[in-house]
């Protein structure tokens, strides 16, 4: 059964930081692999989709990598916003695009 | 573009009432998904579709039913509800190996 840990469970940093969130999977068969961004009581907004040929995809000031072969990605956020606050999800897919989800990193900048 | 759309947003129901959740989405996606996010436990996925006419079990698919009679509609039933159904309910949608867009949630309370 393929299971998503992600750490820390929450970060609080000074805005301007450059920071990085982490995401390990126990099955390196994947299909891809998303990053979610969730405010509170909202529902997810996608940042960024590799697909496991892929070993990084940027958007912004978001980066994301990928290895397959050792089960692990990270989210790079450069330049931390106050905005950036919320909590980011990864997630996994293997089989009819079925998401498995990691419990996620809730993200404090601090102005 | 409205993308995925969830109803309703909020619902109380008393223990043993049923209700429907109806999740729509715009974007001609074939995959569909109903997840449940619980403090503690993360997302997990309920039931799922691959197309129209088709459902299948997720990893915690009792007590819920699904129906998907259109290929841009999938409902979401609880027959008897009862308060571990208690929960924040996202419907996602995607092509497949590409992006999942999810819906704003549905608040459920069963007292």
């Amino acid at each position: 059964k393929q299971e998503v840990t992600q750490i820390p469970a929450a970060l609080s940093v000074p805005e301007g930081e450059n920071l990085v969130l982490n995401c390990s999977f126990t099955d390196s068969a994947i299909y891809n692999l998303q990053w979610f961004r969730q405010d509170p009581g909202k529902g997810l907004t996608s940042l960024l989709l590799i697909q496991s040929s892929q070993r990084e995809q940027t958007s912004g000031r978001l980066n994301a990598s990928l290895d397959k072969s050792s089960g692990r990605s990270t989210l790079y956020i450069a330049a931390s916003q106050p905005g950036d606050s919320a909590t980011y999800l990864c997630a996994v897919t293997k089989g009819a695009q079925k998401l498995v989800f990691g419990q996620g990193t809730r993200l404090t900048i601090n102005p | 573009n409205a993308g995925v759309t969830q109803t309703p947003k909020f619902r109380v129901l008393k223990t043993g009432q049923s209700m429907t959740l109806l999740c729509a989405q715009d974007m001609n996606h074939e995959y569909m998904y109903w997840y449940r996010q619980d403090p503690g436990m993360g997302l997990r996925l309920i039931h799922y579709s691959v197309g129209e006419g088709t459902t299948a079990k997720g990893e915690v698919p009792d007590g819920y039913n699904v129906s998907r009679l259109k290929k841009q509609n999938f409902l979401l039933g609880l027959e008897s509800a009862a308060p571990s159904q208690t929960s924040v309910y996202f419907c996602a949608s995607g092509h497949g190996n590409t992006e999942a867009f999810f819906g704003q949630g549905t608040r459920l309370t069963v007292v």
